[in-house]
């Protein structure tokens, strides 16, 4: 099956610094999912990538996912506060065919913690 | 967003008791749901993918025996951990996967399970 090598395991940052986790794989994958989870709270999607080198931004979040489609990263620019949590990569499994099957692969997830 | 809701968000047992935890889909139909597992500061594990009206698939290394689950509505999955015991204690979290393919995973707030 698909699977990602997530780094760092931990980041530790001052408010305002930017903040980069990063998402590795050995296959060429279909497509990365990006999760955010709050401490004692559970996974909120994010935003997904499937297009070779695409870029998303999310006001301060900026996402990648690599020409090779091996390799994805989350920056975070400025970081705040409130951007503490764990972030996850994902792979979403697919069926033969394309169609969304809904089984998804975790990377080990990167652990943010912001200074004041 | 889809709502997906589990119940009970804490639960502490003893020994060599069974408990019994929901994940309900509030406002849509869910064919398929998915429970993980996640250990504190670890990732979320697959344990076994539940589908409406038939059997679970369970992952490699999860006891069916153990880990009971039950998918009789759409809109309901229950996962009842059998004789648990202190190293059963951990965070299950449910998520759900509608009809329609979406791609984003909806979780539910996950349930704290702690064996004494």
């Amino acid at each position: 099956g698909q699977q990602v090598m997530q780094i760092p395991q931990y980041q530790h940052v001052q408010e305002g610094e930017d903040f980069t986790t990063y998402c590795n794989s050995s296959t060429t994958l279909s497509n990365i999912q990006w999760y955010k989870q709050r401490p004692g709270g559970h996974p909120v999607f994010l935003i997904q990538l499937v297009k070779s080198g695409e870029v998303k931004k999310q006001k301060r979040l900026t996402f990648q996912f690599g020409e090779a489609k091996k390799n994805s990263s989350l920056h975070i620019t400025a970081t705040q506060t409130t951007d503490v949590g764990t972030y996850f990569c994902a792979v979403l499994l697919r069926r033969a065919g394309g169609t969304s099957y809904g089984k998804l692969t975790f990377g080990q997830g990167t652990i943010l913690t912001v200074h004041p | 967003g889809a709502v997906v809701s589990q119940h009970p968000s804490w639960v502490i047992c003893k020994s060599g008791t069974s408990v019994k935890i929901e994940c309900r889909s509030l406002d849509f139909q869910a064919t398929t749901m998915f429970w993980y597992r996640q250990f504190p500061k670890q990732s979320l594990m697959l344990m076994a993918t539940s589908n409406e009206g038939s059997k679970a698939t369970y992952e490699q290394g999860v006891e069916k025996d153990k880990f009971l689950i039950n998918h009789a509505s759409l809109t309901l999955s229950t996962l009842t951990v059998t004789s648990a015991h202190p190293e059963d204690s951990s965070f299950y979290i449910c998520s759900a996967k509608g009809r329609l393919g979406n791609t984003e995973a909806f979780f539910g707030q996950g349930t704290r399970l702690t064996v004494v």
